[in-house]
């Protein structure tokens, strides 16, 4: 098992809400990155978080936010929800150290937007 | 941006047979290829990555094979037991030193018969 968590597991929302979605890392892990795995799909780059920071985002709008904080773990913020939203929500943590390094995922929220 | 695509989209295979798991990329920038495992309700788990400096990579009765050329990865799984049975995910990744975003296939679902 990683030590990448995340809470809530499981999550109902109502259509027009905001959630918030948290992501500890690993220990040591200075970067965490948030994916959206629709039902029998890949998962998706949502965006990248590095030394508190964007570092880059996928095609996503801006009603997806997100934070990192000083020990490096993060929420994902989604305002006006959507049906379509609904999805497993996956953090992955990784060193960056200039180059590519490997991810290790949480065990994912289950979001469902009724 | 890059598009990763994974073939076949299912497979089944006898206890004890190989089985292999193409993928494609597009983005000949791309310079790491993880392959994660996902069983059912779980996290996505890494179970072997290789760098475009190299061209196959070994761990027990699991390989990768990258050839840059076509742009292509495979998975080979050696002496397939049922506890193989899951959803695998190739992906790639182009690290620009801004960030390391992972763009995954739509996965497969190997099914290793007893």
């Amino acid at each position: 098992e990683t030590g990448v968590t995340q809470s809530p597991t499981h999550l109902i929302k109502t259509r027009g809400q905001q959630v918030t979605l948290r992501c500890s890392s690993q220990s040591g892990h200075n970067t965490v990155s948030w994916y959206q795995q629709a039902l029998g799909q890949g998962p998706q780059f949502i965006f990248q978080y590095y030394r508190e920071e964007e570092n880059g985002r996928g095609n996503f709008p801006p009603r997806f936010s997100g934070l990192q904080f000083p020990n490096y773990s993060s929420e994902l913020n989604v305002n006006a929800l959507e049906l379509d939203d609904s999805a497993l929500y996956l953090c992955a943590s990784s060193f960056n150290r200039g180059l590519n390094t490997e991810a290790f995922f949480g065990q994912g929220t289950r979001l469902t937007v009724v | 941006g890059e598009n990763v695509e994974q073939h076949p989209s299912t497979l089944s295979v006898q206890e004890g047979d190989s089985a292999v798991i193409k993928c494609t990329y597009s983005d000949s920038a791309s310079n790491y290829f993880p392959w994660y495992k996902q069983e059912l309700g779980k996290r996505p788990q890494l179970i072997i990555d290789i760098r475009s400096n190299v061209g196959e990579k070994k761990d027990q009765r699991i390989a990768v094979t990258l050839n840059k050329t076509a742009k292509h990865f495979s998975l080979h799984i050696t002496e397939t037991q049922p506890e193989d049975s899951a959803v695998y995910f190739c992906a790639a990744s182009k690290y620009t030193g801004a960030n390391s975003k992972l763009t995954f296939g739509k996965g497969i679902t190997l099914s290793v018969r007893p």
